[in-house]
């Protein structure tokens, strides 16, 4: 157990919906960063938060967004879904965000678009 | 630009003997690879990492090596096992201040 927790496990819902992926980072961790990744595909940086400000960004689509909260637990959105948005979302943490320090991941959210 | 490439994409082993992957980056300016494996439908853990400070570091049955004039580096598992069965990722960092992974290589150690 890596101290990261991400709800929900599973989330099946249809195209053009909407959806929030919750994460909470391990005690102490200061950063939040948003992976993506699909069948048989490597891991995608989305976006990274730092104490609630977004520090770096990557391939994210404008349809989705996230936000670290002052508790520093984070949500990504994702918005107009497409079939090709099913993959698996995992979140990490690190102590203060800097890409040489060790990032701990959660155990993923799984998200199904029919 | 930022990119990692990660060979082989397969690697199947006999139980007992060693497995090499390797990945080459492009960014001269990254100084930290880490490498994570990722057991089937589970999360990614990291396994080891190196700096550019050193060419090679070991933690028991794993190892990597790093090559900074050539960009590449590389991990070594020796006396494969069935639970070293898994896809493993290299990283490079830290192109635009993140982590590029390469795309995975799944190792499969047969009995």
């Amino acid at each position: 157990d890596s101290g990261v927790t991400q709800t929900p496990k599973h989330l099946i819902t249809a195209t053009g919906q909407r959806v929030t992926l919750r994460c909470s980072p391990r005690s102490g961790d200061l950063s939040v960063y948003w992976y993506q990744q699909s069948l048989d595909q490597g891991l995608q940086f989305l976006i990274q938060y730092y104490n609630g400000e977004e520090r770096a960004k990557g391939n994210i689509l404008e349809r989705f967004s996230a936000q670290q909260f002052p508790d520093l637990h984070s949500e990504l959105n994702l918005s107009s879904l497409e079939l090709g948005d099913s993959a698996l979302y995992f979140c990490a943490s690190s102590v203060a965000g800097a890409p040489q320090e060790t990032q701990y991941f959660g155990p993923g959210t799984r998200l199904l678009v029919l | 630009g930022e990119n990692v490439e990660q060979h082989p994409s397969t690697l199947s082993v006999q139980e007992g003997d060693s497995a090499v992957i390797k990945c080459t980056y492009s960014d001269s300016a990254s100084n930290y690879f880490p490498w994570y494996k990722q057991e089937l439908g589970k999360r990614p853990q990291l396994i080891i990492d190196i700096r550019s400070n050193v060419g090679e570091k070991k933690d028991q049955r794993i190892a990597v090596t790093l090559n900074k004039t050539a960009k590449h580096f590389s991990l070594h598992i020796t006396e494969t096992q069935p639970e070293d069965s898994a896809v493993y990722f290299c990283a490079e960092g830290p192109a635009g201040n993140k982590l590029t992974f390469g795309g995975g290589t799944r190792v499969l150690v047969k009995p």
